[in-house]
């Protein structure tokens, strides 16, 4: 069973400052990651897949690196649309499950 | 562009069965490779994955509710459902449908739908 943590909880941000999310992963995985934004009322929007890879869409300032059992979301400038809650989330082929991060929520300082 | 909504009641009795269907449009149901998914979000709590369904019909649900939940699959209708039986109050949460995408990781989702199991 794969177990996803995210640090921290919360971050707290002023618009133009870089945003570092992190989401471990245990055990090792050698499958890819996504990340993803959740916003009251809105449907969840994919942001990064496949560990690095920009969904359509996302904006330039998001990028996703790491492997194995880290990996990391940068906001490199935080702007005001991005004050959201942000989840990892990892896909299995078999069994077809999904596992997700408990979230870290950016907020404004 | 692939989309995906969510319908059903937004309160049920407790002890009463949960319905939600997602209907699917923009695209077809018919890849053998993609599953469709529920997944839930209870307030205050992380998100769930509760089931899923393929194509073909074949099922896998969360151990925990495998004895009260069913799912089925119609791509004539293009859509999918969820039925949930006995539900108390942990059951009340927001209700997520969403499917595999072409990625190895990335999922496509419906905007969610509020389920309150309340008497």
């Amino acid at each position: 069973e794969i177990v996803l943590t995210q640090s921290p909880a919360t971050l707290s941000l002023s618009p133009g400052e870089r945003a570092t999310l992190s989401c471990r992963a245990s055990p090792s995985i050698s499958r890819y990651l996504a990340w993803f934004q959740l916003k009251p009322g809105q449907a969840p929007r994919l942001l990064i897949y496949d560990t690095s890879k920009r969904a359509t869409g996302t904006p330039d300032r998001f990028s996703g690196s790491g492997s194995g059992t880290d990996f990391t979301l940068t906001i490199s400038s935080v702007e005001p649309e991005d004050f959201a809650f942000y989840y990892c989330q990892v896909r299995e082929n078999w069994p077809p499950e999904v596992t997700f991060g408990p979230g870290t929520k950016v907020d404004l300082k | 562009q692939l989309q995906l909504q969510e319908s059903g009641p937004g309160l049920v009795k407790p002890s009463e069965t949960l319905s939600l269907t997602c209907t699917v449009s923009g695209g077809t149901m018919t890849s053998e490779d993609d599953y469709w998914l529920w997944i839930r979000q209870p307030p205050g709590k992380g998100l769930e994955w509760i089931g899923s369904v393929f194509y073909g019909g074949t099922t896998h649900y969360k151990p925990s509710l495998k004895s009260r939940i069913t799912m089925s699959l119609d791509p004539t209708k293009n859509h999918f459902s969820l039925n949930l039986d006995s539900v108390t109050a942990a059951d009340t949460a927001v209700y997520y449908c969403a499917t595999t995408d072409d990625s190895g990781s990335g999922l496509i989702w419906g905007r969610g739908t509020t389920v309150t199991v309340s008497s």
